[in-house]
């Protein structure tokens, strides 16, 4: 079945430090894939997706890029704030299903 | 646009009383939806899914039930609550089958189980 696997958190950082969170997928088809935000206490919002092999989504200064020979959607943001303090989740979704498949999120503290 | 409503955002209730959490949506027709439930510091379970009105499927079996009485409302109950019912519950929606079809996601219930 699909799976994703993110890396281990919390990741720590100082404001304007450079941020990457690692996303690697299995998947049976040709997914979508896709990273959500979760502020404290509030659900999940789509922070950007990318639906084919080598797009790159981005928004708000963060950016991935969909690595089919790699299966990876790596997460990355040059510059991260303090507002930037959140648990990100890695999820893809194949043609067909009703559901997708989320990573188990990793926490991002940023401090001043 | 389409908007999703879930309530109570807070919710205390002792050991062995019952449950019912609701959840809308609105701006969409037939959408599919969601329950999932996170407990501290983990990820996200799916609980149960409908793509349709009185389809539930249910992927974890547990003391928890779901219904759709109409097409954009989504209703999670128990009968006797346990200790281990506590996380944030989240509603969602999305649509159809599509690969790029994303998930909504209401601002979720904190539910403590007493």
């Amino acid at each position: 079945g699909d799976s994703v696997t993110q890396m281990e958190g919390p990741v720590t950082l100082s404001e304007e430090a450079f941020l990457t969170i690692n996303c690697t997928y299995t998947a049976t088809g040709y997914p979508s894939l896709f990273w959500y935000v979760q502020y404290p206490g509030e659900g999940l919002q789509l922070l950007l997706k990318a639906t084919k092999a080598d797009d790159k989504g981005s928004n708000k200064g963060f950016e991935a890029t969909y690595r089919k020979e790699t299966t990876s959607f790596h997460l990355e943001k040059g510059s991260v704030q303090v507002s930037d303090s959140a648990v990100y989740f890695c999820a893809l979704r194949e043609g067909g299903s009703y559901i997708p498949t989320f990573g188990r999120g990793t926490s991002l503290i940023v401090h001043p | 646009s389409q908007t999703i409503h879930q309530w109570p955002a807070t919710l205390v209730q002792p050991v062995g009383s019952p449950l019912s959490l609701e959840c809308t949506v609105e701006g969409t027709s037939n959408p599919n939806l969601y329950w999932y439930r996170q407990a501290a510091g983990r990820g996200l379970q799916l609980l149960f899914y409908s793509v349709g009105i009185g389809q539930i499927s249910s992927e974890v079996p547990q003391n928890l039930s779901a219904s759709r009485p109409q097409d954009r409302q989504f209703i999670l109950s128990s009968k006797k609550l346990l200790l281990s019912d506590s996380g944030f519950y989240l509603c969602a929606w999305s649509a159809g089958q599509g690969f790029k079809n994303i998930q909504y996601f209401g601002a979720g219930t904190r539910l403590s189980v007493l």
